[in-house]
């Protein structure tokens, strides 16, 4: 079964720093998408930035960039230049190519001011 | 453009109560999602929709859980009877097909007393 492993529940980082959240997963699949979504305080979840695991290139968002790292099954986000509207919840995901989704426990970020 | 609805936004029942969480996606997607999220939890997924068809049902419990979408457009999931486990937010999300991007509602926010 595939599994999703966020190692850091929560994390802080200065305003303007960059910060890096890490995530593993486990799985016997070739086929199958990355995700990291965000969720507020208001909780409406959103997608921050996806990568296909048939692509080699990582995946960058503006901001936010990742680290795919495919035999080590780890997908890192990094988030540049930090502001203050990034604090949030930040939850990894895989999904198998047959649609099977499964978040991790998510990753709590606080900014400094 | 309207993003996904839900309603009612926050329950409060007592065990035992029966319970409704109503969905609208957004227009033209036909992939919809029911998901669990408990405090300081991941979402789970509960329920996939494809359609009107439930393609991935199996995290759903079936003894007081339900869902239907009929008509391929909004849906109701239903808990019959509530547990005191059952207090957590239920999001749905949906998408125009479950390789593209899901976008989640709000969430409903179930205590159970």
């Amino acid at each position: 079964a595939q599994t999703v492993t966020q190692s850091q529940p929560e994390m802080s980082v200065q305003e303007a720093e960059t910060v890096t959240l890490s995530c593993t997963y486990d799985t016997s699949e070739s086929d199958y998408y990355l995700f990291w979504y965000k969720q507020p305080p208001s909780r409406q979840m959103i997608l921050v930035i996806r990568q296909e695991a048939y692509k080699q290139q990582n995946a960058t968002e503006n901001r936010f960039s990742v680290n795919f790292q495919k035999a080590a099954k780890s997908f890192s986000l990094k988030i540049s230049d930090s502001q203050l509207g990034d604090a949030a919840m930040y939850f990894c995901a895989y999904r198998s190519a047959l649609g099977k989704i499964i978040f991790g426990k998510g990753t709590r970020l606080h900014i400094l001011p | 453009e309207a993003g996904v609805v839900q309603s009612p936004r926050y329950k409060i029942i007592e065990k035992k109560q029966p319970v409704a969480f109503w969905c609208n996606p957004i227009s033209g997607h036909n992939t919809l999602y029911w998901y669990l999220q408990n405090l300081g939890q991941g979402p789970e997924l509960l329920i996939r929709y494809e359609n009107e068809e439930a393609v991935d049902d199996s995290q759903l419990p079936k003894d007081r859980f339900s869902a239907e979408r009929l008509k391929g457009v909004d849906s109701t999931l239903k808990i019959q009877p509530a547990e005191l486990g059952d207090s957590a937010v239920y999001l749905c999300a949906s998408s125009f097909g479950f390789q593209e991007t899901q976008y989640f509602g709000p969430g409903t926010r179930l205590l159970v007393l």
